[in-house]
């Protein structure tokens, strides 16, 4: 139980363009997923936290324009980054709590803008 | 400032010897959670510690929660090459995670 799933696992873009990330909760409701962000050899660093049907709340210093979040149901939660640059080559994560408040872990997305 | 302060940041040890990584903060946490992540690859948790003073064991991994519920410990015995990997500590604050900066633990045969 409790699994999560991403897509997809890795892209490559040109810069310039606007990839989307799908974060799902494959057995279980969550009503709140998180997405993180990780550089090599780093801890990770949380983005955002995305409740259904409400907007995300972004930590401080993300750029709510420059990655779009969509929480359509209780099991899918869609990270938009917007005109990608280089700068935001990463592998980004999410997250989803099931009920007992625990946090499991998407395999990550890696992004590779040229 | 980190509000969560994980020792050491890098390890590298043989096969079969014992080491100990500490995860310590000026912060309460409701709950401590640890996790290990390959590269590539998600984090996957090992456990979670609620109660200060728990001592929770895994194999040959035992946690421990201090009495305060301001830090943690993670034990690992006899180390294998298998337990290569990142480890990284997270304290549950406000519904959310605070990580710690991780600790890269090589495993040498």
């Amino acid at each position: 139980g409790a699994v999560v799933s991403q897509h997809p696992s890795r892209v490559i873009c040109k810069s310039g363009t606007s990839v989307k990330i799908e974060c799902r909760s494959l057995d279980f409701q969550a009503t709140t997923m998180f997405w993180y962000r990780q550089f090599p050899k780093q801890s990770l660093m949380l983005m955002a936290t995305s409740n259904e049907g409400s907007k995300a709340t972004y930590e401080q210093g993300v750029e709510k324009d420059k990655f779009l979040i969509n929480h359509a149901s209780l099991t899918l939660s869609t990270l938009t980054v917007t005109s990608a640059h280089p700068e935001d080559s990463s592998f980004y994560i999410c997250s989803a709590t099931n009920r007992g408040n625990e946090q499991f872990f998407g395999p990550g997305t890696r992004l590779t803008v040229l | 400032t980190q509000l969560l302060e994980q020792s050491p940041q890098f390890l590298s040890i043989q096969e079969g010897e014992n080491l100990t990584v500490y995860c310590n903060s000026s912060s309460v946490f409701s709950s401590l959670q640890w996790y290990r992540q390959e590269p590539g690859e998600g984090p996957v948790l090992l456990v979670t510690v609620v109660t200060g003073g728990e001592v929770k064991k895994l194999k040959r991994l035992t946690f421990q929660f201090g009495d305060a519920r301001k830090d943690s410990s993670l034990h690992i015995t006899a180390a294998q090459p298998g337990d290569t990997g990142l480890y990284l500590c997270a304290g549950g604050k406000g519904g959310k995670l605070i990580f710690g900066q991780g600790t890269e633990l090589s495993v040498k045969p």
